[in-house]
């Protein structure tokens, strides 16, 4: 499949535990981002890379939360000491390049569910 | 978010029109996109228009932008079973992060 991919689909963890959530973008796709999708909302912001540089987090809510992209190509989202209020759909999608005119193409999300 | 707004439900008979409305606050807007969200699936993008554009047609899909407004709807002609989902309104200005809406869902009955 040439979409994005993401893995876990679902991950149920207990508060407190640390989790991280892996996204495939689409071969070549220089740019990636991070949503977070509560219930019965749309998605928001978190973060974005071009190539392997972090270039913007401004959409993190706190320092828990981070994400890497080490190679230019597959990156994790990483929470620590998970809490309820981390429950929710965290949605990645990539670029072709980071302009305002490219489509992002996301993957099917990662369902968090914080016991 | 805040900025982007859309009526939460729609309800539409097998065959008939269907019109999604939103609206958003910021008039530097560049870009504004409708999204599908089917269950299990990503977000897919329906079609997009540039703010310099009232209209926009692709097949059975109709955008239309009124600026001065700040409003946003998506048509969709002769609407299907396979039209049921959610659909998600989002805006960008010059960079690459998106705003979306709530969504709205849409229900095709026969």
């Amino acid at each position: 499949g040439a979409g994005v991919s993401q893995s876990p689909r679902y991950k149920v963890t207990k508060r407190g535990q640390d989790v991280a959530l892996r996204c495939d973008p689409i071969s070549g796709h220089v740019s990636l981002y991070w949503y977070r999708q509560a219930l019965g909302q749309g998605p928001e912001f978190l973060t974005y890379f071009n190539y392997e540089a972090q270039q913007d987090k401004s959409g993190l809510p706190n320092d828990r939360f981070s994400a890497e992209r080490p190679e230019g190509s597959i990156s994790t989202l990483t929470i620590q000491r998970t809490e309820q209020r981390d429950s929710a759909m965290y949605r990645c999608a990539s670029s072709l390049s980071g302009s305002s005119q490219e489509t992002q193409y996301f993957g099917p999300g990662t369902r968090l569910l914080v016991l | 978010g805040e900025d982007v707004e859309q009526s939460l439900f729609l309800s539409v008979r097998e065959g008939d029109s269907s019109v999604i409305n939103c609206t958003y606050t910021d008039s530097s807007s560049t870009y504004l996109y409708w999204y599908k969200q089917e269950p299990g699936a990503g977000l897919q993008l329906l079609t997009y228009i540039f703010s310099n554009m009232d209209m926009k047609q692709d097949q059975r899909l109709t955008v239309l932008l009124n600026k001065k407004d700040k409003h946003l709807s998506l048509r969709i002609a002769d609407t299907q079973t396979g039209d049921s989902a959610i659909y998600f309104c989002a805006e960008s200005k010059h960079d690459y992060k998106l705003s979306f809406g709530a969504g709205t869902t849409v229900t095709v009955r026969a």
